[in-house]
């Protein structure tokens, strides 16, 4: 079983649409959580952190719940420009991040 | 300030030869990561380095890889005898310290090996 697994999609919004995904994680040990965005051919670059009390960043909610193991990543009132690959990323006590394969979004006119 | 870089963008090689990718980390960065991505595929680490400290090499695939890193700043990773499956993108990313919060990603090196 992978360490962190995420829903491939594609998930395909209209604009204005609230969009939600989930990413599971199986180390129970993982400390440190992440949300990056990596646009076709690019990099990926970090859109947020997770933490334990979940946060906000304007239209980009993240929350994780430890007892089940997961965090998620809310995008309200999708953008044509929110279109990507959505990865979550987790920090054990180690040194590694192990990512998901990434959900991808489509948000469509 | 600069962002992690890598050289080169493209690298398209011939199977059997052995290629250098380089990766220069934020100054100040600490911690240097190598993963690789493969079409459609995750995030698959590779090696970290922190400071001067011996790297971590659990992640290579095999002993045909093997990276350094000078001075505790720019690093090469170094694939010999390349083979098709090797052909992916390789991705550097550096991070102010061991575990220390997010990482900054460099644009990438797109290696094809025909």
């Amino acid at each position: 079983r992978k360490e962190v697994e995420q829903d491939p999609g594609p998930f395909n919004v209209p604009e204005g649409a609230t969009v939600a995904f989930n990413c599971t994680y199986s180390n129970s040990a993982s400390q440190s959580f992440f949300w990056y965005r990596q646009d076709c051919r690019k990099e990926p670059k970090l859109l947020m952190s997770v933490y334990s009390s979940g946060n906000e960043d304007g239209r980009f909610t993240a929350q994780l719940n430890r007892a089940s193991q997961y965090i998620s990543l809310l995008i309200r009132d999708s953008k044509l420009s929110d279109s990507a690959t959505y990865l979550c990323g987790t920090q054990d006590s180690g040194y590694a991040l192990n990512f998901g394969k990434g959900t991808s979004l489509l948000v469509t006119p | 300030g600069a962002g992690v870089s890598q050289s080169p963008s493209n690298k398209v090689t011939e199977k059997g030869k052995d290629v250098e990718l380089r990766c220069d980390p934020i100054s100040g960065h600490t911690a240097l990561y190598w993963y690789r991505q493969s079409l459609g595929q995750g995030l698959e680490f590779l090696i970290y380095f922190q400071g001067n400290s011996a790297p971590d090499k659990s992640g290579l695939p095999s002993d045909r890889f093997s990276a350094e890193r000078t001075g505790g700043s720019v690093s090469t990773l170094t694939i010999q005898r390349t083979q098709q499956e090797d052909s992916a993108v390789y991705l550097c990313a550096s991070s102010p310290g061991l575990g220390a919060g997010a990482w900054f990603f460099g644009p990438g090196t797109r290696l094809t090996v025909l």
